[in-house]
């Protein structure tokens, strides 16, 4: 069964560190997503991302939130200047056609 | 904004019966995806439904789309404990980028 892997699996960082999610999408899959799930709360939209630009983003993902795919097979979430309110986990899912596969995410502790 | 409201937000039950969650809402998706999710992990996929009135099963499990496109159902026949978890509602909106907002969720715990 192909998967999505994220890497890594837990992240702790200082507050206004930048810090990069990793994602490798299953490999035949064009569009590509980052959703985030705060502790107790609901899994929420961050980004979309097909042809090599974002084709979506919501309120969440302003200024200091970055997405790249750097070679064929990565894509990665930044965060430039962490703040406490960004611990989450951070959930990577890539798509094509009716299959839709998350990772298992990375869990962002910011302190 | 679209959301999508799961009822009930939590069940607990005994091996054996059976249950219905729902997922609601006021806006009309293109399609609706259920979810189970563990504790830590990501979202698992169950099923995807995309036409009104759309009924499919999974073993023990039936998902029903409403007619409207706005709210769906998940039963569990027979209950068991394997079947404890997250359960998670998620539609698409009309955007095209398929960008899923997700439920609320309900939390089943099946007893032995």
């Amino acid at each position: 069964e192909p998967e999505v892997t994220q890497t890594p699996s837990h992240q702790v960082t200082q507050m206004g560190q930048e810090v990069i999610l990793r994602c490798v999408p299953i490999s035949n899959h064009l569009y590509f997503y980052w959703y985030r799930q705060i502790l107790g709360q609901k899994v929420e939209f961050l980004v979309s991302f097909y042809n090599n630009e974002i084709s979506e983003k919501s309120e969440i993902f302003d200024d200091q939130f970055s997405v790249e795919r750097p070679d064929g097979s990565n894509f990665t979430l930044k965060i430039r200047s962490t703040k406490l309110e960004d611990s989450a986990m951070y959930f990577c899912a890539s798509r094509d056609r009716g299959s839709y596969t998350f990772g298992s995410g990375t869990r962002l502790t910011v302190v | 904004t679209q959301l999508l409201e799961q009822s009930p937000q939590f069940l607990s039950i005994q091996e054996g019966e059976n249950l219905t969650v729902y997922c609601n809402s006021s806006s009309v998706f293109s399609s609706l995806q259920w979810y189970r999710q563990e504790p830590g992990e990501g979202p698992v996929l169950l099923v995807t439904v995309v036409t009104g009135g759309e009924v499919k099963k999974l073993k023990r499990l039936t998902f029903q789309f409403g007619d409207a496109r706005k709210d769906s159902s998940l039963h569990i026949t027979a209950a068991q404990p394997g079947d404890t978890g997250l359960y998670l509602c998620a539609g698409a909106g009309t955007s095209g980028t398929y960008k899923y907002i997700f439920g609320t969720g309900t939390r089943l715990k099946v007893l032995a």
